[in-house]
């Protein structure tokens, strides 16, 4: 099982759109979650942390069930510069000694 | 966001030959990390440096790396006779937090590496 796992994606939509990605975890004893988003050929750069009791920053959305070893991020009335790939990315120790990532979900946000 | 810079943003190099990047991490902080990412795929942690020493490493990060940090604001990955595997977008990040205060990390812009 990989360590972080993302909807494979891509997906495709219109401005405006709600749209959610899933993330899983192997990992039960990961400390820290977060959301960094990357455009092409350019470095991953944070987007939101997320917490145990569901965060909100502006249009974003993070939730993450430690039961399920689930994270998830929505995002809403999507703008074109939404367009990008989406990282869930997890820090095993809480002390972001190391940061895992997942493979990443690429969002097209079309006019 | 606080800024890490990297240089060159592009390198090409014949396989077999050193190379050595660059990274001026956010000052102040002990610690610093290198990943990299092959095109297409995900990012990879290399290696985490503490206070001039190797704090943990990955099976990526075998004996023809080496990060050093030659005097108090640079720090440099030297990959010493590259394959063309070696290939990718190499990045440093520095500690951070985040607006709800998680510690993270914060990203340079990478050197994107070509081996020939």
């Amino acid at each position: 099982r990989k360590e972080v796992e993302q909807d494979p994606g891509p997906f495709n939509v219109p401005e405006g759109a709600t749209v959610a990605f899933n993330c899983t975890y192997s990992n039960s004893a990961s400390q820290s979650f977060f959301w960094y988003r990357q455009d092409c050929r350019k470095e991953p750069k944070l987007l939101m942390s997320v917490y145990s009791s569901g965060n909100e920053d502006g249009r974003f959305t993070a939730q993450l069930n430690r039961a399920s070893q689930y994270i998830s991020l929505l995002i809403r009335d999507s703008k074109l510069s939404d367009s990008a790939t989406y990282l869930c990315v997890v820090n095993p120790s809480g002390s972001a000694r190391q940061l895992t990532f997942g493979s990443g979900t690429q969002l097209t946000v079309l006019p | 966001e606080p800024e890490v810079t990297q240089t060159p943003s592009h390198q090409v190099t014949q396989m077999g030959q050193e190379v050595i990047l660059r990274c001026v991490p956010i000052s102040n902080h002990l610690y610093f990390y290198w990943y990299r990412q092959i095109l297409g795929q995900k990012v990879e942690f290399l290696v985490s440096f503490y206070n001039n020493e190797i704090s943990e490493k990955s099976e990526i990060f075998d004996d023809q790396f080496s990060v050093e940090r030659p005097d108090g604001s640079n720090f440099t990955l030297k990959i010493r006779s590259t394959k063309l595997e070696d290939s990718a977008m190499y990045f440093c990040a520095s500690p951070g937090r985040g607006a709800l205060g998680q510690e993270t990390q914060y990203f340079g812009p990478g050197t994107r590496l070509l081996v020939l």
